[in-house]
């Protein structure tokens, strides 16, 4: 069955350093792939889709990139501050009208 | 542009009752999806409609059942509660459906089951 994992519940790192979340995926081929964040007690929100034949992607503070050999996508914060603590989700787009499916999340701590 | 709405906020029932969640998506967006959220399975799917009819759905018993209406406003419905089912009920919207879009979440519905 199709899986997706995020490399780990939490991380917590220091203000001003690269925050690098992990998302591996298997049993399928996305055609896309988008993260999110979410804050508590709230709805996720979007802020990049990276598609199949896209090896990077970027805006702003953040990048993505999506490795379809290694089926996994990194996503990285640089310079990163106490407001991009949250939790950060990946959803994989296998096509064909199916529906995204999410992992479970990185809770990212920045400290000051 | 108003975002999505979800009514109500916060609902809590017993055991054995039934329950529906509303969700109003942003104004022209046809495709609404919701999903289920709890600690330990995270984010899952329940089922996607789009012009009224339901195109996808998730691995979800019976009991969880919805329906889109003409202006796409959708509601889901869940009868015989159970105590598992407490959890937060997202509704998501986008302008179509199949083509990977980006979903724009509402708050969510923050139902407990006592």
């Amino acid at each position: 069955s199709q899986k997706i994992e995020q490399n780990s519940e939490a991380l917590n790192i220091q203000e001003g350093k690269t925050a690098t979340l992990t998302c591996n995926y298997t049993n399928y081929s996305p055609a896309y792939l988008q993260w999110y964040r979410q804050d508590p007690g709230r709805g996720p929100v979007f802020l990049l889709l990276i598609r199949e034949n896209e090896k990077e992607k970027r805006k702003e503070r953040l990048k993505v990139t999506f490795d379809t050999t290694l089926k996994q996508s990194l996503f990285h914060i640089t310079a990163s501050q106490p407001a991009d603590s949250a939790t950060y989700l990946c959803a994989p787009w296998r096509g064909s009208q199916g529906n995204l499916i999410f992992g479970k999340g990185t809770k990212l701590s920045v400290k000051p | 542009k108003a975002g999505v709405t979800q009514t109500p906020r916060y609902l809590i029932k017993t055991r054995g009752q039934q329950v529906t969640l509303s969700c109003s998506p942003i104004s022209g967006h046809r495709s609404v999806s919701w999903y289920q959220q709890t600690p330990g399975q995270g984010l899952q799917f329940l089922f996607e409609y789009f012009s009224e009819t339901q195109r996808n759905k998730g691995n979800f018993p019976g009991r969880f059942s919805g329906r889109q209406f003409s202006n796409s406003r959708s509601e889901m419905n869940v009868s015989t509660l159970e105590l598992g089912d407490s959890a937060l009920y997202l509704c998501a919207s986008s302008w179509t459906s199949g083509r990977g879009n980006e979903q724009f979440f509402g708050p969510g519905t923050r139902l407990t089951v006592l």
